[in-house]
């Protein structure tokens, strides 16, 4: 069965700082890799998604995330977080019938 | 173009009460779903529709009856509520095109307390 791992819970990072988040998939096939993010008591919004093709995937707000087969991995990241930032990330995979699974989120906290 | 749209967006149920959480897409998707959100637990799949008639339940479908008479709208009903069904409950729709270019759509949320 298909799976999705976010190994952070919360990660803290200074504003103007890098971020990664860390996203694991297992999943038979070629897999649909999405991230999404949602800020307190809002929905949820797609930042970018990943079906083919470039594994380097651009997205809004300045994110991107890199499809690495070998690692089955599908981090997000950004050069210089802002503190409108912060919010809960989620990874998900497609699956049969356009489902998705997700991960559990990472919670992102920006430090002034 | 609303695109997704859910009602209620909150409600307080006491136990054994039941009601039902109406989804609306505007955007003539086939495939139509309904997500639970558990802190800590990401969402999680509860039933899906892959058209008009047809429903399928996903990862945790128990609790939760669903319709899908009119293409548009997928309903999710709760016969008689439980503190467990305390959580935000998500509807998306996406396109039937397997394999290609698609993505869902996701509502704002109903936030669902049952005490």
């Amino acid at each position: 069965a298909q799976s999705v791992t976010q190994p952070d819970i919360h990660i803290t990072v200074s504003e103007g700082a890098s971020l990664e988040l860390r996203c694991n998939y297992s999943y038979g096939a070629t897999p649909y890799l999405f991230w999404y993010v949602q800020s307190p008591g809002q929905g949820l919004q797609l930042l970018l998604k990943y079906f083919s093709g470039d594994t380097l995937v651009q997205g809004i707000k300045g994110f991107e995330a890199e499809f690495k087969r070998s690692q089955s991995s599908f981090n997000l990241r950004k050069p210089s977080v802002h503190w409108s930032d912060a919010a809960e990330y989620f990874c998900a995979v497609r699956s049969g019938y356009s489902t998705l699974t997700f991960g559990k989120g990472t919670m992102l906290l920006v430090s002034p | 173009n609303a695109g997704v749209t859910q009602t209620p967006k909150f409600r307080v149920l006491k136990t054994g009460q039941s009601m039902t959480l109406l989804c609306a897409q505007d955007m003539n998707h086939e495939y139509m779903y309904w997500y639970r959100q558990d802190p800590g637990m990401g969402l999680r799949l509860i039933h899906y529709s892959v058209g008009e008639g047809t429903t399928a339940k996903g990862e945790v479908p128990d609790g939760y009856n669903v319709s899908r008479l009119k293409k548009q709208n997928f309903l999710l009903g709760l016969e008689s509520a439980a503190p467990s069904q305390t959580s935000v409950y998500f509807c998306a729709s996406s396109y039937s095109q397997r394999g290609r270019d698609t993505e869902a759509f996701f509502g704002q949320g109903t936030r669902l307390t049952v005490v």
